[in-house]
């Protein structure tokens, strides 16, 4: 079955700054998805970024990066410039074909962004 | 425009009591989806149904049941409710089975408590 591991149950950064969310996975498949969610306090599940494991090109929006080592099963999750309304619950996770494209989610990371 | 709809927003149950969770969406999407979140935990799926008329098991489906009534609507039920369901629960959809790149949309959450 495939996991999804989430290392830093917390992390902080100053507003302006960059910060890395770490993730890694581990799945015998060679084609699937990785995404990143956000939830703040609302709990409402919002869609940051997503990644196609067959794209050697990270992928990018806006402020949001990721880092996809494929080899290393690793998927980060760069913010720079962060902003107070970052702060929230992150969440790692992964899709594929053959289990019905369900998302199996890490166990999240808590980011505080500082003034 | 909805999105994912969800009711009730807050229900307090006793140990033994039975409840059925609505969900429904307006996107004509065809895949929906049940995952709990529990205390430090990412999302685990209960159930979900790739196309209408259709139901799988996720990963932790023990006490419950799920009914796709039409495209829009998929329900679950629990049928003796216990303080290890106390959680919150979110229903989720996208457009197609099988396309796992999609972005899967996110209800609002349903908090539970079993007393």
């Amino acid at each position: 079955a495939q996991t999804v591991t989430q290392s830093q149950p917390e992390m902080s950064v100053q507003e302006a700054e960059t910060v890395t969310l770490s993730c890694t996975y581990d799945t015998s498949e060679s084609d699937y998805y990785l995404f990143w969610y956000k939830q703040p306090p609302s709990r409402q599940m919002i869609l940051v970024i997503r990644q196609e494991a067959y794209k050697q090109q990270n992928a990018t929006e806006n402020r949001f990066s990721v880092n996809f080592q494929k080899a290393a099963k690793s998927f980060s999750l760069k913010i720079s410039d962060s902003q107070l309304g970052d702060a929230a619950m992150y969440f790692c996770a992964y899709s594929e074909e053959t289990s019905g494209s369900r998302l199996t989610f890490g166990e999240g990371t808590q980011l505080t962004v500082n003034p | 425009n909805a999105g994912v709809t969800q009711t009730p927003k807050f229900q307090v149950l006793k140990t033994g009591q039975s409840m059925t969770l609505q969900c429904a969406q307006d996107m004509n999407h065809n895949s929906m989806y049940w995952y709990r979140q529990d205390p430090g935990m990412g999302l685990r799926l209960i159930y979900y149904s790739a196309s209408e008329g259709t139901t799988d098991k996720g990963e932790v489906p023990n006490g419950y049941n799920v009914s796709r009534l039409n495209k829009r609507e998929f329900s679950l039920r629990l049928e003796s409710a216990a303080p290890s369901q106390t959680s919150v629960y979110f229903c989720a959809s996208k457009h197609l089975p099988g396309q796992s790149q999609e972005t899967q949309y996110f209800g609002p959450g349903t908090r539970l408590l079993v007393l």
